[in-house]
């Protein structure tokens, strides 16, 4: 099945600096989406990403499908950012979305 | 717009008891799918269901098992609960299928199994 790989696994960061967070996947795919999960557990949907850049706000992302592979920015961060963010793109039969292990970012001020 | 809520937030369990945890989906969507993570983990595909029928499973041994109602809101049902079941199950409901469309979670039900 299709396989999804998320680096850096953690990213350590003081308040106001930018980050790259890159979702790698092995076979091309019809969709991808990056979430923020929170303390609580809920995953929050950050975008629903395709192929392309979107912006929202200090976020945004670029998906390459053709080179498998998304990326995240997130500018001037805050501690509001910390927290562990996942992109999960659809398995083949279209019934699942597979996700990375995910990014754990801790922002400190 | 009502997003995806989930009962109860937090359970406590004893080892071989049963469980059920719901779920209702987003306003205006058909598809609802059951995630498991587990502790420093990405969520798991449990199963699928669309217009009441299973629609595609995980690898899941089959005391998991669901139903969906014709409201569209779903049920997970846990039997002979091992310790290793402790972890947030979480819901995300969209309108068709994951391929296509986006997908929204509910905040999970952390379940703890003693």
């Amino acid at each position: 099945g299709i396989q999804v790989e998320q680096s850096p696994p953690d990213l350590i960061l003081q308040e106001g600096a930018n980050s790259t967070l890159r979702c790698n996947f092995s076979d091309s795919v019809n969709n991808l989406q990056w979430f923020h999960q929170n303390p609580w557990g809920q995953l929050i949907n950050l975008f629903y990403i395709p192929s392309g850049t979107k912006q929202n706000g200090r976020l945004s992302a670029t998906t390459v499908a053709t080179e498998r592979y998304s990326l995240l920015y997130i500018s001037s961060s805050q501690t509001t950012d910390s927290g562990v963010y996942f992109c999960a793109v659809p398995n083949q039969a279209g019934t699942a979305l597979i996700f990375g292990k995910g990014t754990t970012l801790s922002v400190s001020s | 717009e009502t997003g995806v809520t989930q009962s109860p937030t937090h359970l406590i369990k004893t080892r071989g008891q049963q469980v059920t945890l719901r779920c209702s989906s987003q306003s205006g969507h058909n598809t609802v799918s059951w995630y498991q993570q587990a502790l420093g983990q990405g969520p798991q595909f449990i199963f699928q269901y669309y217009r009441e029928e299973e629609n595609g499973r995980g690898n899941f041994p089959p005391r998991f098992s669901g139903l969906q109602f014709p409201n569209y809101s779903s049920e997970l049902n846990v039997n002979a609960l091992e310790l290793d079941d402790s972890a947030l199950y979480l819901c995300a409901s969209s309108s068709g299928s994951p391929k296509n469309t986006e997908a929204f979670f509910g905040q999970g039900t952390r379940l703890t199994v003693v």
